[in-house]
């Protein structure tokens, strides 16, 4: 058990550019989760996916985001034409669930964007 | 949509007393998670509480779930200065897996 990875660990980019993010689960984990967390705020929920199933997504998601888990292993997460409200940073968690029930995430730590 | 609120935001104590946190919801949960979060990490999975009243105990870290399961609480006895860092609840209703993080509280120690 190596944890959750996430890479980069940091990505600058200018407005207007695409960036893609990438998540590697605890492989025995079947539930995937992007939040973001900008300064001093709690993390927000941006997608779920139950092995290859995107299952929910959040209205903060514009569709300038597009989440996948091909296979259901890893994860990407892209954000298309960056803009300056898009710095955060975004954090990717697994968890282990049957039905309703879950056992706590493990997050990995984070890739941090900042859009200049 | 589903709130999750947290008093108080900031709380700074001097080594040895007691902190509590406290955590409320908009809505009645399924399950209450709790997670620390040290300054420049990411947040670390403490417990999840599932009953109603449930309560329980890891060292000087005692957790709550309300009766009607839409409040919990985190008291730590003693602190020490490795509890530093923000505190966040984490509730799931409505039958969804997904889980919405409540504001934190920032706890600092006092040597």
């Amino acid at each position: 058990d190596t944890g959750v990875s996430q890479d980069p660990r940091h990505k600058i980019t200018k407005r207007g550019q695409n960036v893609t993010f990438r998540c590697d689960p605890i492989s025995e984990h079947n539930r995937l989760y992007w939040y973001r967390q900008t300064l001093g705020q709690g993390p927000e929920f941006l997608t779920y996916f139950q092995n290859e199933a995107q299952l929910e997504k959040s209205r903060l998601l514009s569709d300038r985001f597009s989440a996948e888990r091909p296979k259901g292993s890893f994860s990407t997460l892209e954000i298309q034409r960056t803009e300056q409200g898009d710095s955060a940073m975004y954090l990717c968690a697994s968890s282990r669930g049957t039905g309703s029930s879950d056992y706590g995430y493990t997050f990995g730590s984070g890739t941090r964007l900042t859009v200049v | 949509g589903q709130q999750v609120m947290q008093i108080p935001q900031y709380q700074h104590v001097q080594e040895g007393e007691d902190f509590t946190t406290y955590c409320n919801s908009s809505t009645t949960l399924s399950n209450i998670q709790w997670y620390k979060q040290r300054p420049g990490g990411h947040p670390v999975f403490l417990i999840q509480l599932v009953k109603s009243g449930e309560v329980k105990k890891q060292k000087r870290l005692t957790f709550q779930f309300g009766e009607a399961k839409k409040n919990s609480s985190l008291h730590i006895t003693a602190t020490q200065t490795t509890d530093v860092g923000t505190y966040f609840c984490a509730g799931a209703s409505g039958g969804y897996q997904k889980v919405t993080f409540g504001t934190g509280t920032k706890l600092q120690v006092i040597p």
